[in-house]
């Protein structure tokens, strides 16, 4: 099992450009969430999906847009990228409700020009 | 306004003491707390998951205790190990929601 896997690892991004962050996990986890953690403030929920095909939008939803088109997938993506968004952010999954453990991935670091 | 407050911000130990971390929140109602380790560089790993009605959780040398009536966690670590130098996350679940709200962590550094 190779858990929740991040893609890329890092990148760096010019004002205004667009990339797709991709997570996937092998453990057939309903739930996957998408989090940024910014220096000096708890981990931020950005969206989540309860199930293949939904999606719902967290506390920090603005600017980013998610799929999930596959169980095992969660894309993040960011349409036109800001210097307020260089970030790590990082994926997790859990089984089938809120009582389970989330399994987070490795963290993609971001950094905006 | 739902917060989760950890103590300390961070903490030097030396190789096989113990150690006290705190965590107050205000979310109320909650569904359960947990705590994570967090190395760095990396993801969070969780170390234990407690609902309102448990008084504590132990996962080998972690052990977890909440008092659901004064808002209030601790993580104690005995017998520290260079391993456990990492950051501590208290992670509080807002009942009927997917709500996580996370703590800033304690930044604890182990030395030899």
């Amino acid at each position: 099992n190779a858990g929740v896997t991040q893609t890329p690892k890092f990148r760096v991004l010019k004002t205004g450009q667009s990339m797709t962050l991709l997570c996937a996990q092998d453990m057939n986890h309903e739930y996957m969430y998408w989090y940024r953690q910014d220096p000096g403030m708890g981990l931020r929920l950005i969206h989540y999906s309860v199930g293949e095909g939904t999606t719902a939008k967290g506390e920090v939803p603005d600017g980013y847009n998610v799929s999930r088109l596959k169980k095992q997938n969660f894309l993040l993506g960011l349409e036109s990228a800001a210097p307020s968004q260089t970030s790590v952010y990082f994926c997790a999954s859990s089984y089938n409700n809120r009582q389970e453990t989330q399994y987070f991935g490795p963290g993609t670091r971001l950094l905006v020009l | 306004k739902n917060q989760v407050e950890q103590s300390p911000q961070s903490l030097i130990i030396l190789e096989g003491k113990n150690c006290t971390l705190q965590c107050n929140y205000t979310v109320s109602p909650f569904s359960n707390l947990r705590w994570y380790k967090q190395d760095t560089g990396r993801g969070p790993v969780s170390l234990t998951i407690m609902t309102f009605s448990e008084n504590t959780k132990s996962n080998g040398r972690y052990t977890a205790t909440l008092d659901a009536d004064t808002k209030q966690s601790s993580l104690h670590i005995t017998a520290s190990q260079l391993s456990d130098s990492a950051s501590y996350i208290c992670v509080v679940l807002a009942s009927g929601t997917y709500k996580y709200i996370f703590g800033t962590g304690t930044r604890l550094k182990v030395l030899a």
